[in-house]
């Protein structure tokens, strides 16, 4: 049973950087999967942030692409998110994902850490 | 920039059947937008129900089935059950880039 656990700073002030990862055990984020960050506001919607393959592709939202970097360590079985540029609306609940073959997106979900931007 | 637009709020009675949809900003949703739809519930994360249009999970409920109905893309739930009361998102595929859609905060009454 593949299982995703977010961890990070719950706290990132305005202007600095949020960095979150993302540990994968019961598989190898080495796989033929890829592997998302999605983030949901308080009391929102889910937003998409981006994806990575497991060969190190990237697709990112266009309206985060500027300030994000999105990458796997395999040796760490790990993927990681980083947002430059933090304001009060990067402020959410933060999910890794992984995707499966045939778009099929999400199939695996952590539980989410909620990361607040605030001084 | 892309919107992809749910209805807000659907009520259902228990046992009844009820279709939520999902349209694009873009034009008509097809196949190869590749559909998927996800349940959320207070304090959960979300729980993948349909990928690419129509295709179950193991775990998903025989009772939710996914489709394409006219322009857009559409989960049908029969015989709806208490514990289906949710939010349902849905979120299509747009080449690079995936949008979710605002989501459908489902009643069951």
């Amino acid at each position: 049973q593949v299982q995703l656990q977010e961890s990070g700073p719950g706290l990132v002030k305005p202007s600095g950087t949020l960095s979150l990862t993302c540990a994968v055990s019961g598989g190898s984020i080495s796989g033929r999967y890829w592997w998302s960050w999605i983030r949901q506001p308080p009391g929102k919607g889910l937003e998409w942030i981006g994806e990575v393959s497991h060969s190190g592709i990237t697709n990112y939202n266009p309206s985060l692409k500027s300030r994000l970097t999105i990458s796997l360590d395999k040796s760490k079985n790990q993927l990681s998110l980083t947002l430059s540029s933090v304001t009060a609306a990067d402020t959410a609940m933060y999910y890794c994902a992984r995707n499966s073959p045939n778009y099929c997106q999400g199939d695996y979900w952590g539980q989410g850490t909620l990361v607040t931007v605030s001084s | 920039q892309t919107v992809v637009t749910q209805e807000p709020s659907l009520t259902v009675s228990p046992g009844g059947t009820v279709t939520l949809t999902c349209a694009s900003s873009t034009g008509a949703v097809t196949s190869g937008y590749y559909p998927n739809w996800f349940q959320q519930k207070p304090g959960q994360a979300p729980r993948a129900l349909i990928y690419s249009t129509n295709n179950k999970h193991s775990w998903t409920p025989a009772r939710f089935s996914g489709s394409l109905l006219g322009d857009k893309a559409a989960l049908t739930l029969s015989g709806v059950q208490p514990e289906d009361e949710a939010e349902y998102y849905c979120l299509l595929y747009y080449g690079d880039a995936w949008v979710f859609g605002g989501g459908t905060k489902l009643t069951v009454l």
